[in-house]
């Protein structure tokens, strides 16, 4: 039943080893996002899309590239991971237009680079 | 570029006390205003929103908007321990983004 599910969970990387952190969504929302929370900093915005094959730079898109093949899925990929990236990463979906801003989160996936 | 701040960081009320927690945004243009709630180490959710100026209340929760003060708060009613969680304000100006603050980190003791 949940709507945003993400894989892994949790997940322990190398320092310059390649992270792929994939979501799924099954609300038919057009828009979907990658964000990442650290302690002082709620929640800032890496990627997004408005729809399949679409992705666009966020407020801290450095170090990241994302990925969105079809309405469902987006996936977060940190080419060569550093240990400033050991962080909780949250997906979310939401409608397009004025009046639908709200988003809708996954769990959560909390990445420590070593 | 939208600027969101969030006071106060953190809080501690007893069980029953009123809560307020309040939010600053920088873009007179904003049309969507939100409070998100955040236990620990689950997701974000969405608790109330509002779009005009004025104030909406569901059960123990009331925001109040003002646009021409770039301020927007919750108000928690007879708070409960429950009620313990990080909570988000955001902010839209349309289109596909939304702005977070930072938070603040409410403890309800019993």
């Amino acid at each position: 039943e949940a709507a945003v599910t993400q894989s892994p969970r949790n997940k322990v990387a190398v320092t310059g080893g390649k992270v792929t952190l994939s979501c799924n969504q099954t609300n038919n929302h057009n828009n979907m996002y990658w964000y990442r929370q650290d302690t002082g900093h709620g929640l800032r915005l890496i990627h997004y899309s408005y729809g399949a094959g679409s992705t666009e730079k966020g407020d801290i898109p450095d170090g990241y590239k994302a990925s969105r093949p079809s309405q469902e899925n987006f996936s977060l990929i940190l080419e060569l991971a550093t240990p400033s990236q050991t962080s909780v990463y949250f997906c979310a979906s939401g409608k397009t237009g004025t009046g639908h801003a709200e988003q809708f989160f996954g769990p959560g996936t909390r990445l420590t680079v070593l | 570029q939208q600027k969101v701040q969030q006071s106060p960081e953190s809080l501690i009320v007893p069980e029953g006390a009123m809560t307020s927690l309040n939010c600053t945004f920088s873009d007179s243009a904003s049309q969507y205003f939100a409070w998100y709630r955040q236990h620990s180490g689950k997701a974000p959710k969405a608790l109330m929103s509002i779009f005009s100026n004025g104030e909406k209340e569901e059960g123990r929760f009331t925001i109040h908007l003002n646009k021409a003060s770039l301020h927007f708060s919750l108000h928690i009613r007879d708070s409960q321990p429950s009620d313990s969680a990080l909570y988000l304000c955001a902010v839209s100006a349309g289109g596909y983004k939304v702005v977070f603050g930072s938070g603040t980190r409410l403890l309800v003791s019993p």
